[in-house]
């Protein structure tokens, strides 16, 4: 069965320090998201994009977080200069359009 | 704007015992609405989905769930738990706003008790 892979799965950086956060979506998707998920509270939507650009993106999502598709197979979310806050789960996910997403097995991002 | 509200926050119950998890919605058109499944430390899997038609769905490992509009619910069934059903269950309305977001519900956390 198709997969979205994220990797890597445990990073720990310094606050201040950039990270960026990979995903290969399942490759006939379309749409492409990320979501976070802060240790046991509820998964929050930050961004889905399509067409080269993002189509929606939430509050959270502010001038530290940027995501690309540098190739036609990764998908990057860029936090440009971690907070302790921003120490969650981070979940990539892909569909085809909306019958329910595929989510990756997620990357703990850990900022000390 | 949507919302997902999941009533209870965890819930007990022996194996071999049914199941009932509440989800209500609050959603402006026919909702799009979906259950996950998260295990500790590990992401989301989908158990099953409704879109449109009958109104009960069935999804993997024996769970199913009903729509009722009247009641704006989407609740979450399986006749007979098993230990290894103990995770975290997310209920999860999708809206076409731009692409396709799916917001979450807090969840609910199943305990299974020998």
């Amino acid at each position: 069965e198709p997969e979205v892979t994220q990797t890597p799965s445990h990073q720990v950086t310094q606050m201040g320090q950039e990270v960026i956060l990979r995903c290969v979506p399942i490759s006939n998707h379309l749409y492409f998201y990320w979501y976070r998920q802060i240790l046991g509270q509820k998964v929050e939507f930050l961004v889905s994009f399509y067409n080269n650009e993002i189509s929606e993106k939430s509050e959270i999502f502010d001038d530290q977080f940027s995501v690309e598709r540098p190739d036609g197979s990764n998908f990057t979310l860029k936090i440009r200069s971690t907070k302790l806050e921003d120490s969650a789960m981070y979940f990539c996910a892909s569909s085809a359009w909306a019958n329910g997403y595929t989510f990756g097995s997620g990357t703990r991002l850990t900022v000390v | 704007a949507q919302s997902v509200t999941q009533p209870d926050i965890h819930i007990t119950v022996s194996e071999g015992a049914s199941l009932e998890l509440r989800c209500n919605y609050s959603y402006g058109a026919t909702p799009y609405l979906f259950w996950y499944v998260q295990s500790p430390g590990q992401g989301l899997q989908l158990l099953l989905k409704y879109f449109s038609g009958d109104t009960l769905v069935q999804g993997i490992k024996g769970f199913e769930a009903e729509f009722k509009r009247s009641q704006s619910s989407f609740n979450l069934r399986k006749p007979s738990v098993h230990w290894s059903d103990a995770a975290e269950y997310f209920c999860a309305v999708g809206a076409r706003t731009g692409g396709f977001k799916t917001i979450f519900g807090a969840g609910t956390r199943l305990f299974v008790k020998a």
